[in-house]
């Protein structure tokens, strides 16, 4: 099966800073890459699809930009309520796995 | 409004069975693939088992293959779970999760609404 990492497994940064982290697949998955956003407490949120199709109602300052094997999720501008853990999802075939998240915290 | 309330979770002895539901609401539940995912106390999400729209396809992870079963009511708008010879490692919150679904098959992968979850705990 393929395997999903992520980088890095916890960051702490400034509010208004640009965050990026990376998602990466064992295997080529081309663009077949979800993001999802779990704040502490709270069920997980769906944030992209595609590696860069933003869902509706998520905030503009989140991209996403990747395909085959490498992938990133970038917050240009952290805000206080983007703390949480954030997930990339494999979709290419059976098993949909998850990657082991990235908690963000802010500095 | 879109909205899955999961049930049946609770306290089970290690080789036990429960089984899930999942009532959903708000949207046109047969049209829909609908999933369960995990997630263990302090840990990450764990993509469980997806199902298809009528049913005649379902998909499970290596961990609980041959010991889970996914299944849909489509006229009860409701998705199940059972969960057979229950481990501790199977200790988790379960969440119901409605795929996103589209005009390809690939978006019935990738999860765009979630249940609050139920718990899931096997111990002697």
């Amino acid at each position: 099966d393929i395997q999903m990492t992520q980088s890095p497994s916890s960051l702490s940064a400034s509010v208004g800073d640009r965050v990026t982290i990376t998602c990466r697949a064992s295997q080529v998955i081309r663009n077949y890459l979800a993001w999802y956003q779990q704040k502490p407490g709270k069920v997980p949120k769906f944030l992209m699809y595609a590696a860069n199709t933003l869902q509706s109602g998520v905030p503009s300052r989140f991209s996403g930009s990747g395909s085959g094997t490498d992938f990133t999720l970038t917050i240009s501008s952290l805000q206080p309520e983007d703390v949480a853990t954030y997930y990339c999802q494999k979709y290419d075939t059976a098993p949909f796995t998850f990657g082991p998240g990235t908690k963000v915290e802010i500095k | 409004e879109v909205k899955m309330v999961e049930s049946g979770g609770g306290l089970v002895q290690p080789g036990g069975s429960l089984r899930l539901s999942c009532a959903a609401s708000g949207f046109t539940f047969s049209n829909y693939a609908m999933s369960w995912v995990r997630q263990a106390p302090g840990k990450g999400l764990e993509w469980v088992s997806s199902i298809s729209t009528s049913g005649s396809s379902t998909d499970y992870a290596d961990s609980v293959k041959h010991h889970f079963t996914i299944s849909r009511d489509n006229s009860k708008n409701t998705l199940y779970l059972e969960m057979n010879s229950l481990r501790a490692e199977d200790t988790a919150i379960y969440y119901c999760a409605k795929a996103k679904g589209g005009v390809t098959i690939l978006g019935n992968r990738y999860f765009d609404s979630w249940g609050q979850g139920t718990l899931v705990t096997v111990s002697s």
